[in-house]
């Protein structure tokens, strides 16, 4: 079956500008997940949903970043007044949800700030 | 100090090799154990999952989990060229088990 699919691969926009990256999870799962990836570095967690609403966005580094989930199913994490460090590979992720389950990555949306 | 911690490596093997793979822990609430591989510009994908201490086995590869002295160990037998990627340990613990948290990744090649 289909895997985790973002939107767009790439991303390329100036400081100051607004964005949207998306993700199309497994047909399924209701746990949802994004992580940025810095060169070099492991994901790093940014939020979760269970269903529509967030159960942890404990990750959000600032009130730039936020993400919805309106009918439990694709997601969108908007930037707001980007900045070069947020450049990054933004990774989403699903699962069936719970404890302990695999959680299921996409290719992620390489997004760089000039 | 970083909760995981992980030799990014470059880490370069012959082909056949065994390979280990290894981190340390700061938080002791930790549980749940993951090894993910990651191609080049590609999403992780889970390779072994491990819950509390122990071993476990899933053909070539070892995952060990040894909880007293907060070390968790990936280890891969009889290692192929198609091996060559960056391996992420990642963790969670029992309350917030959803959020996965990654060391920084070791890079490795298998060298035919």
């Amino acid at each position: 079956g289909a895997g985790v699919s973002q939107t767009p691969s790439n991303k390329v926009t100036e400081k100051g500008k607004y964005v949207e990256l998306r993700c199309d999870p497994i047909s399924g799962h209701t746990a949802l997940y994004w992580y940025r990836q810095s060169l070099g570095q492991g994901p790093e967690f940014l939020i979760y949903f269970q269903g529509t609403g967030a159960a942890d966005d404990s990750g959000l580094p600032n009130d730039r970043f936020f993400a919805v989930r309106p009918e439990g199913s694709v997601s969108t994490l908007k930037i707001q007044r980007t900045e070069r460090g947020d450049s990054a590979v933004y990774l989403c992720a699903s699962s069936v949800g719970g404890i302990g389950y695999e959680q299921y990555f996409g290719p992620g949306t390489r997004l760089t700030v000039t | 100090q970083k909760e995981v911690e992980q030799d990014p490596g470059p880490l370069s093997v012959p082909e056949g090799a065994i390979v280990s793979l290894n981190c340390t822990y700061s938080n002791s609430a930790f549980q749940y154990f993951m090894w993910y591989r990651q191609y080049s510009r590609k999403g992780p994908e889970l390779l072994m999952y491990t819950y509390s201490s122990g071993n476990k086995e899933d053909g070539r590869f070892t995952a060990q989990v040894d909880k007293s002295s907060k070390y968790i160990s990936l280890f891969i037998r009889d290692s192929q060229p198609s091996d060559s990627a960056t391996y992420l340990c990642a963790m969670s613990a029992l309350e917030g088990a959803q959020k996965l948290v990654f060391g920084q990744g070791t890079r490795l090649t298998i060298n035919p």
